[in-house]
């Protein structure tokens, strides 16, 4: 199993509506998690932060997590064009591992008008 | 421009060439990270520095790979003998050494390198 997986593939939805993405993980990166956004030739960029259980809301952008299922997700309300991208979910341990993130492949959202 | 800075941008070379990049992390922060992302996939890690020490290398860093940060402050990354297949955006990130759980790595722009 690899430490970080995100096994949607290409999300397409319309403009206004809700996009899901999901993302699992193992012990090893349990400590916090993060959700980038990363536009084409570009460097990632940060969306959110997670490390409690539940739920976090910024804006459009609610994350989820749920430790005992090892599951952290990103809700994207009102969805825009703009949102195109591929995101990508990464996680964090703690201790000596402070600061390396472990990286899933990404997920293609495309959002069309 | 006080984010993290890496340079060049863009690299070609031709396959068997050296090529060397740099990072000049966000002044502050004490630990530095090479990423190296192919497309399709999300960055893989490559190592750390924590100030001037090395403290872990991925074994995706073969023996053609170096990386030191002499002086605690930029980083240099290079690759001898290049292959096509080290064609990939090669990511640097700059963290405090202490934080909380959320405490945000910043990203550089990224080198993009093609080997020819």
């Amino acid at each position: 199993q690899k430490e970080v997986e995100q096994n949607s593939g290409p999300l397409s939805v319309p403009e206004g509506a809700i996009a899901s993405l999901n993302c699992t993980y193992s012990d090893r990166v349990s400590q916090s998690f993060f959700w980038y956004r990363q536009y084409s030739g570009k460097s990632p960029e940060l969306i959110m932060s997670i490390y409690s259980n539940g739920d976090k809301e910024d804006g459009r952008f609610t994350a989820q997590l749920n430790k005992a299922s090892q599951y952290v997700s990103l809700l994207i309300r009102d969805s825009q064009p703009s949102d195109s991208a591929t995101y990508l979910c990464a996680g964090r341990g703690g201790g000596t591992s402070y600061g390396k993130l472990t990286f899933g492949q990404g997920t293609i959202l495309t959002v069309h008008p | 421009d006080t984010g993290v800075s890496q340079d060049p941008r863009h690299k070609i070379t031709k396959r068997g060439q050296n090529v060397t990049f740099r990072c000049d992390p966000i002044s502050e922060h004490n630990r530095l990270y090479w990423y190296r992302q192919t497309l399709g996939q999300g960055p893989e890690f490559l190592t750390y520095f924590q100030n001037e020490a090395q403290l872990e290398k991925s074994r995706l860093l073969s023996d053609r790979f170096s990386a030191e940060r002499p002086k605690g402050s930029f980083s240099t990354l290079e690759i001898q003998r290049t292959e096509q297949g080290d064609s990939a955006m090669y990511l640097c990130a700059s963290i405090p050494t202490r934080g909380l759980p959320n405490t945000e790595a910043f990203f550089g722009q990224g080198t993009r390198l093609t080997v020819v």
